[in-house]
């Protein structure tokens, strides 16, 4: 069974970089279309990008001037990376797995709830 | 950017029918993939592939997308299908994934 499960620090100061690494186990990073998606508190779900297992990317053009996706295949987890972060970051980020580009979510990770404040 | 387009919420009473639509330009056209998400969880496939339902998905919950509506219907509602419902396409043309706003189903 495919577990995905995210960590990192729950607190950043705004301007700093937010980082969070999602650890795939269970089953292959390649191979797949890895996401990671945010939900502010008493919002929606907002996609923020994809990496493919060539390693292609993809970002939300609201965020891409931001955020870096990566993979590590030998550690078997992706990474985000959110520079200058605001109040506005603040949410749930969760990584969740695709199949192909036009399939569902399959997997999703529990979720880590990341607050910007000084 | 595409953008679909979800009423905030809908009541329905228990053995009723709940009906959650998502709109998009050209909808039909495009994959819809919906989900279900309780408080403090992480959102649940509910259907994928405008129609299909995953395993342990009850019958109830089905799916249609014509023109530039897609629709999660929910028969015979009961309490615990309270929550929060999504729609999800990929959007080919940007390649970017692409949720609607979120539809909270109340059970009266």
């Amino acid at each position: 069974q495919v577990h995905l499960q995210e960590s990192g620090p729950g607190l950043v100061k705004p301007s700093e970089t937010l980082s969070l690494t999602c650890t795939v186990s269970g089953g292959s990073i390649t191979s797949y279309y890895w996401n990671w998606i945010r939900q502010a508190p008493g919002k929606g779900l907002e996609w923020i990008g994809t990496i493919d297992y060539t390693g292609s990317t993809i970002y939300n053009p609201s965020l891409k001037s931001r955020v870096t996706i990566s993979v590590d295949t030998s550690k078997n987890h992706l990474s985000l990376k959110l520079r200058s972060v605001t109040a506005a970051d603040t949410a749930i980020y969760f990584c969740a797995r695709q199949s192909m580009a036009s399939g569902w979510f399959d997997y999703w990770g529990q979720g880590t709830l990341v607050t910007v404040s000084s | 950017s595409y953008v679909l387009t979800q009423p905030p919420s809908v009541s329905e009473a228990p053995g009723k029918t709940a009906r959650i639509s998502c709109a998009g330009n050209d909808i039909e056209s495009k994959i819809v993939h919906w989900y279900q998400q309780k408080p403090g969880q992480a959102p649940v496939l509910v259907l994928y592939y405008n129609t299909d339902r995953p395993s342990g998905i009850p019958e109830r919950f089905s799916g249609s997308n014509s023109g530039n509506t897609a629709t999660l219907t929910i028969s015979r509602v009961e309490a615990g299908d309270e929550a929060d419902y999504y729609c999800q396409v990929w959007d080919s043309s940007s390649d970017h994934r692409v949720f609607g706003g979120g539809t909270k189903l109340t059970v009266l």
